[in-house]
């Protein structure tokens, strides 16, 4: 009931090409749901988070996509850059966030 | 401060020793969270606090885990007779407040506190 399902584990695109990461989850008490970077070393840092009355929200390359229908949600980066390599989490929250378990994405120019 | 600050950055440790792990939040923010990271996994809810007491703390594995806010602002993280199975990466995030589908739980995490058993 708690858990955030995402796909895919690891993530290799080409400078320039489309990063598309999915999560899935099964509670529908969720009404929060970020994206967290992660770079070795680091703690989760907030990349862009959306509301379930919203299907689509970007915020420069990046952009997220929510079907509340299918409890199904993505992330897609627009115009990688090897800069964007790290790893990727999603979450969803009520009044806790639960993360995913991570995508590793590594872009090679 | 700044940001959200953890010490220590490592700690290695042998089986059965007693551990503590300290958060300092952001000034300012009431909320404080634990999460415990293993390699190539994603964040392990453990406990949060509103203000000083523990609101939620579902996540603790066992009763060897413990945690404290006793003034609302730094927090402890209190591991007794560690075990190997508990070598991770402690995360510590703090927020404004938790607010109920307010979309509001930005939470900001420290880079954490490696923990090895031996």
């Amino acid at each position: 009931q708690q858990q955030v399902k995402q796909s895919p584990q690891s993530l290799i695109v080409q400078k320039g090409g489309i990063s598309i990461i999915n999560c899935a989850y099964e509670n529908t008490a969720f009404d929060y749901f970020p994206w967290y970077q992660q770079f070795p070393g680091k703690g989760p840092a907030l990349l862009i988070a959306i509301r379930p009355d919203v299907s689509e929200k970007k915020e420069g390359r990046f952009t997220i996509s929510f079907n509340k229908s299918a409890k199904q949600f993505s992330l897609h980066i627009m115009d990688s850059q090897p800069g964007d390599s790290a790893t990727y989490f999603c979450a969803a929250s009520t009044d806790k966030l639960i993360f995913g378990t991570g995508t590793r994405l590594q872009v090679f120019p | 401060g700044a940001g959200v600050s953890q010490t220590p950055s490592n700690k290695v440790t042998e089986k059965g020793k007693y551990v503590e792990l300290r958060c300092d939040p952001i000034s300012g923010h009431t909320a404080l969270y634990w999460y415990r990271q293993s390699l190539g996994q994603g964040p392990e809810f453990l406990i949060y606090f509103q203000g000083t007491g523990a609101a939620d703390d579902s996540g603790l594995p066992n009763d060897r885990f413990f945690a404290v806010r006793p003034e609302g602002s730094v927090s402890t993280l209190k591991i007794q007779r560690t075990e190997r199975g508990d070598s991770a990466v402690y995360l510590c995030a703090s927020s404004q407040g938790v607010v109920m589908g307010g979309g509001a739980n930005v939470l900001t995490f420290g880079a954490g506190s490696r923990l090895t058993v031996l």
